[in-house]
């Protein structure tokens, strides 16, 4: 599809579990965000990614968290040790410099 | 440091009327805005965009308008429909986005 693609769209995990979210940018995208997004709160930023590199992560809560992309395109975002205050939906966007950031649908994770 | 907030965070409005969203913004360096709709389950989709050089810009349905002076942005709906109920996000953009916590608009048929 032409759009950002995300897996899974949902995810239950039990506490202390790692998980991994998958991203899918829009192809020639050469920018790619997470964000998080708790319940009928805002977009908290995670991470930018510029090709490969990530210049800013400083959105990342905790040294549980962490991300790559490969071959400018295809990112994971992966959670360690996953706590309940974890749960929120993980949004990934993706854009170039003649389009503005596109979201993908998210995961919902859920940690019980 | 920089905060993006919406004035209110529900809205609700009568089906063919306007719906007017409003957006404050702290970064007077900031020179260009996004507004996004999220529909429940979907990520946020781009709505329109205006740069700092630009006062008004208007879209199909949808005008934004921004005023540098008090750091002002708005959202104009044109005659509302059931479909435009969804929460709103401003965004101030540099490399990455800065959202508010969104305003909630619900049509009433």
């Amino acid at each position: 599809g032409a759009g950002v693609s995300q897996s899974p769209s949902n995810k239950v995990t039990e506490k202390g579990k790692d998980v991994e979210l998958r991203c899918d940018p829009i192809s020639g995208h050469t920018a790619l965000y997470w964000y998080r997004q708790s319940l009928g709160q805002g977009l908290e930023f995670l991470i930018y990614f510029q090709g490969n590199s990530a210049p800013d992560k400083s959105g990342l809560p905790s040294d549980r968290f962490s991300a790559e992309r490969t071959g400018g395109s295809v990112s994971t975002l992966t959670i360690q040790r996953t706590q309940q205050e974890d749960s929120a939906v993980y949004l990934c966007a993706s854009s170039s410099p003649n389009s503005p950031l596109h979201f993908g649908n998210g995961t919902r994770l859920t940690v019980t | 440091g920089e905060s993006v907030g919406l004035h209110l965070p529900t809205l609700s409005v009568q089906e063919g009327d306007n719906s007017i969203i409003n957006c404050a913004y702290s970064n007077s360096a900031s020179d260009y805005f996004i507004w996004y709709k999220q529909e429940s389950g979907k990520g946020p989709q781009f709505i329109i965009d205006i740069r700092s050089n630009m006062d008004k810009r208007q879209g199909q349905r949808v005008t934004v308008l921004l005023n540098k002076t008090v750091k002002h942005l708005s959202l104009q709906i044109a005659a509302t429909q059931p479909g435009d109920s969804a929460v709103y996000f401003c965004a101030e953009v540099d490399y990455k986005l800065s959202f508010g916590a969104g305003t909630t608009v619900t049509v009433r048929a």
